[in-house]
């Protein structure tokens, strides 16, 4: 069965701190990758993505993320954090079938602290 | 411009109101979707509009029914909520043929009393 799973549920840094949020994904075919934020109150915006080739990806916002087939992970990373970073922060997988069905992870919730 | 606007950002009804939540965007996209989100927990997805077509209905119950009349507006209408219906309602668009990469709206807030 496909499925993401992010295992830190809450992780607190603090600012200035570099960053590194988890996610592993279990899918059978080609997997299409993607980091989302949602500040409070706010809808999903797209960090970056994955579909292919240089397994290292540069998102918006300093956010970079690590595809490793072997470890079916896709981590999320920031050398600095800043306070404004505290969000929810979702990885998600899609299939090549274009469906639009995403998989989303269950959330890892950021805080910054001074 | 990649923006995807929602309207209202919070409604209030009661079990027996009758309500639309509206949703543009005018980025030419030709994919639309509704997602439902509870507190702390990931968007569900529930309707995905292609072509103004219907062409994934996750099993949502009839209260809620979703209309696409043009290929820049997406309406959910609501009738007969219960409470447990009460969450973030998030709309979507995405390019038809790149359904993965979807941009969100900022949310309607709905509580069911």
């Amino acid at each position: 069965a496909q499925s993401v799973t992010q295992p830190d549920i809450h992780i607190t840094v603090s600012e200035g701190a570099s960053l590194e949020l988890r996610c592993n994904y279990s899918y059978g075919a080609t997997p299409y990758l993607f980091w989302y934020v949602q500040s409070p109150g706010q809808g999903l915006q797209l960090l970056l993505k994955y579909f292919s080739g240089d397994t290292l990806v540069q998102g918006i916002k300093g956010f970079e993320a690590e595809f490793k087939r072997s470890q079916s992970s896709f981590n999320l990373r920031k050398p600095s954090v800043h306070w404004s970073d505290a969000a929810e922060y979702f990885c998600a997988v899609g299939g090549s079938s274009n469906t639009g069905k995403l998989i989303f992870g269950q959330g890892t919730t950021l805080q910054v602290k001074p | 411009d990649t923006e995807v606007t929602q309207t209202p950002k919070h409604l209030v009804m009661g079990m027996t109101n009758k309500k639309s939540l509206k949703c543009e965007q005018h980025m030419g996209h030709r994919a639309m979707y509704w997602y439902k989100q509870k507190a702390k927990k990931p968007p569900e997805l529930m309707f995905v509009y292609s072509y103004e077509k219907l062409s994934i209905n996750e099993s949502v119950p009839s209260r809620f029914s979703p209309e696409c009349p043009n290929s820049s507006l997406l309406n959910l209408h609501l009738h007969a909520l219960q409470p447990e219906d009460s969450a973030l309602y998030l709309c979507a668009s995405s390019p038809l043929l790149a359904k993965n990469i979807q941009y969100f709206g900022a949310g309607t807030r709905l509580s069911v009393l």
